[in-house]
């Protein structure tokens, strides 16, 4: 079965410190990736997804992944966290060919001042 | 100018009621969605249409029935409401389908439509 788990419920990082926000998956194939975040009381926006080639994937916000095929894990980074940068983290998966997007169970991540 | 917008936002009824959540999406995509999200933020996808047909149907009790008059507007509604069924329902829509050519389309998601049941 087609899974994505994120491990951590809530990340804590203070502001200006680095972050990561972690997700592995279990998908045959070399699946689609993607992380969207979630504000309180919005839906979910884009961030980034992986297609295929360099396995470190620019996003919005400064925000970056990286792709390991050998540990099946597409993390998110952050170089420098930002109070605004707390919200809802969301990994997603899409199985190649396919017709489904799989959510992993969130992170909340808190930057504190 | 709202790209996925879905009325109403809230939405409080008693256990037995019929309600309807409609959305629309002004980014000329062909593939729209609903999500369900629980208490836990846990997110499930319930049904997607693309160019008005139904592609997925999740295990979801028959008293949603999703309806899509075109490929603009996806509503969403709901028989005999029971408690379980208090959540955040999203909208959500993207160029195509995943598995199709591109695959790896971008989801558009609304603002969430709160529903809850007493």
């Amino acid at each position: 079965a087609q899974s994505v788990a994120q491990p951590e419920d809530q990340v804590n990082v203070a502001e200006g410190n680095p972050l990561t926000v972690k997700c592995t998956y279990s998908v045959s194939g070399n699946p689609y990736l993607f992380w969207y975040v979630q504000y309180p009381n919005r839906g979910l926006q884009f961030l980034l997804k992986y297609i295929t080639g360099d396995n470190l994937v620019k996003g919005s916000y400064g925000f970056e992944a990286e792709f390991n095929k050998s540990q099946t894990s597409f993390h998110l980074k952050k170089p420098s966290a930002l109070v605004s940068d707390s919200a809802l983290y969301f990994c997603a998966v899409s199985p190649r060919g396919f017709q489904k997007l799989v959510f992993g169970t969130g992170t909340r991540l808190l930057v504190s001042p | 100018d709202t790209a996925v917008s879905q009325t109403p936002k809230y939405l409080v009824t008693q256990m037995g009621n019929d309600k309807s959540i409609k959305c629309e999406q002004n980014l000329g995509h062909d593939t729209m969605y609903w999500y369900k999200q629980d208490s836990k933020k846990f997110l499930k996808i319930m049904f997607s249409y693309n160019n008005k047909e139904l592609i997925i149907n999740e295990t979801v009790p028959n008293r949603f029935s999703p309806k899509s008059p075109d490929k603009a507007h996806l509503n969403l509604h709901i028989n005999s409401l029971e408690l379980g069924d208090s959540a955040v329902y999203f909208c959500a829509s993207s160029q195509g389908p995943f598995g199709g050519i591109s695959g790896a389309n971008v989801l558009t998601f609304g603002a969430g439509s709160r529903l809850t049941v007493l």
